[in-house]
């Protein structure tokens, strides 16, 4: 069973620009959560999407944003991005039931500028 | 929200078993703990994860205290391939509270 797949891995942009992120849930899992990882704050939650409709969010300015396709698939967008969102965007598929487990892809490593 | 703490480090001999701590005293009655590790430059890995009752899976133990404040990952016969940092991390409604994580060093 294939496991959860982020595109692009690397990406370098400039202050200013914005950027769009990819994940491919497991096959069967309605739920994709998107989290950010930096050596000064570790892992931090961002938002989680479930049926198309976002579910749960973190505490992120509204320059974080992201959607869910019909088919699970989901993007992540950072607009006027800025040096501190140098980041690993790590994105996490489950069924969406509390007591199942979120699976991990191995990010997009995002570098500004 | 949760918070959990662990130690920063701690190494282990292979072959032996490896008792990872975190306390979690801030967590809610319906707050699932769980346990992932992350090897560098990939994802974190689900280990386990449990409610109220200790678990055991194919990977590793999960003790949870009766008070649910505190739990210990035990990993029972370590690798050089389980060295990596170790989380352990409070489900808070589908959003998982992470913590810094313990570095695990496995040495031969």
């Amino acid at each position: 069973k294939a496991g959860v797949t982020q595109t692009p891995r690397y990406l370098i942009k400039t202050r200013g620009q914005q950027v769009t992120l990819s994940c491919s849930p497991i096959s069967g899992h309605r739920s994709v959560s998107w989290y950010q990882q930096t050596p000064g704050q570790g892992l931090q939650f961002l938002f989680e999407y479930f049926s198309e409709t976002q579910r749960n969010k973190g505490n992120f300015p509204g320059r974080f944003s992201g959607r869910q396709f019909s088919n699970s698939r989901s993007e992540m967008n950072v607009s006027t991005l800025e040096l501190g969102d140098s980041a690993l965007y790590l994105c996490a598929s489950s069924l969406g039931d509390r007591a199942q487990p979120q699976h991990f892809g191995d990010g997009t490593r995002l570098s500004i500028l | 929200d949760a918070k959990t703490t662990q130690p920063t480090s701690m190494d282990c001999a292979e072959g032996r078993a490896a008792n990872l701590p975190c306390n979690h005293s801030t967590i809610s009655g319906n707050e699932y703990v769980y346990w992932y590790r992350q090897i560098h430059s990939q994802g974190p890995q689900y280990i386990i994860h449990g409610l109220k009752n200790n678990e055991t899976n194919e990977m590793a133990s999960l003790i949870i205290t009766e008070d649910r404040k505190s739990s210990t990952l035990i990993l029972p016969h370590a690798t050089l391939r389980d060295t990596a940092v170790y989380y352990c991390v409070v489900d808070s409604w589908g959003k998982l509270q992470f913590g810094a994580g313990t570095q695990v060093v496995v040495t031969p």
